[in-house]
């Protein structure tokens, strides 16, 4: 592994349906965090964790949870997914000793129907 | 509240100079950053800047101005492969980023 990995690529989904998207880096970073991406909009952060075993609620938090049990991994779920959680999830993390700058994962687009 | 503006879209000409500009409001500022973000892949990191100022890397510059809250992107000589989205964040007083939408740059031969 190098750098962030994220699964999957890409999924449709039947609403109702629970969903974990996974989250693995490799570069000991603190602080990850998930995104979603959405057409016209900005990078809206989810939810975020500073260090392991802690995590924060961002802008968009409904409907989402979170975990950190360990430094390397962040998985996301959406516990009974709805049409507008369809959207590109992008995990990031960045460490305060490599001043602050966010590394992002390649994403994960879901369809949710 | 929070909010970071900057234009939806520019058009540029290949070998040419383009300015994307952004101003910012947060609670706290700890810094701006600069991403790249090519179609359908993640961004990627150009710049951060804290203190006023110029920062050159290249073909890229980065300007900022804290008292305006106020900062640029300069791209000389354009290439091709600069069509990309361009997007500005600012780091508020908890060092989470507050992201701009995206400058979509299209360049023209």
């Amino acid at each position: 592994i190098a750098g962030i990995t994220q699964a999957p690529t890409s999924q449709i989904l039947a609403a109702g349906r629970r969903m974990t998207l996974r989250c693995t880096q490799d570069m000991r970073h603190n602080a990850m965090y998930w995104y979603r991406q959405d057409l016209g909009l900005g990078l809206r952060l989810i939810h975020y964790s500073n260090t392991a075993g802690t995590t924060g609620k961002g802008e968009v938090p409904d409907g989402y949870s979170v975990s950190r049990a360990n430094t390397d991994d962040f998985p996301l779920t959406l516990a009974s997914a709805v049409p507008s959680q369809t959207s590109v999830y992008f995990c990031a993390s960045s460490d305060s000793r490599e001043g602050n700058e966010q590394f992002f994962g390649p994403g994960t687009r879901l369809t949710v129907l | 509240g929070q909010n970071i503006d900057q234009p939806t879209e520019m058009t540029a000409t290949e070998g040419a100079i383009v300015q994307i500009n952004c101003t910012y409001q947060t609670s706290g500022f700890n810094g701006l950053f600069w991403y790249q973000q090519h179609a359908g892949e993640a961004p990627t990191f150009l710049s951060y800047n804290v203190l006023d100022g110029l920062e050159e890397k290249g073909r890229f510059s980065s300007f900022l101005s804290r008292s305006k809250g106020y900062s640029y992107l300069l791209l000389k000589e354009l290439q091709m492969k600069d069509s990309a989205s361009y997007l500005c964040a600012a780091a508020d007083s908890n060092y989470q980023l507050i992201w701009g939408a995206g400058t979509k740059l299209i360049i023209k031969p």
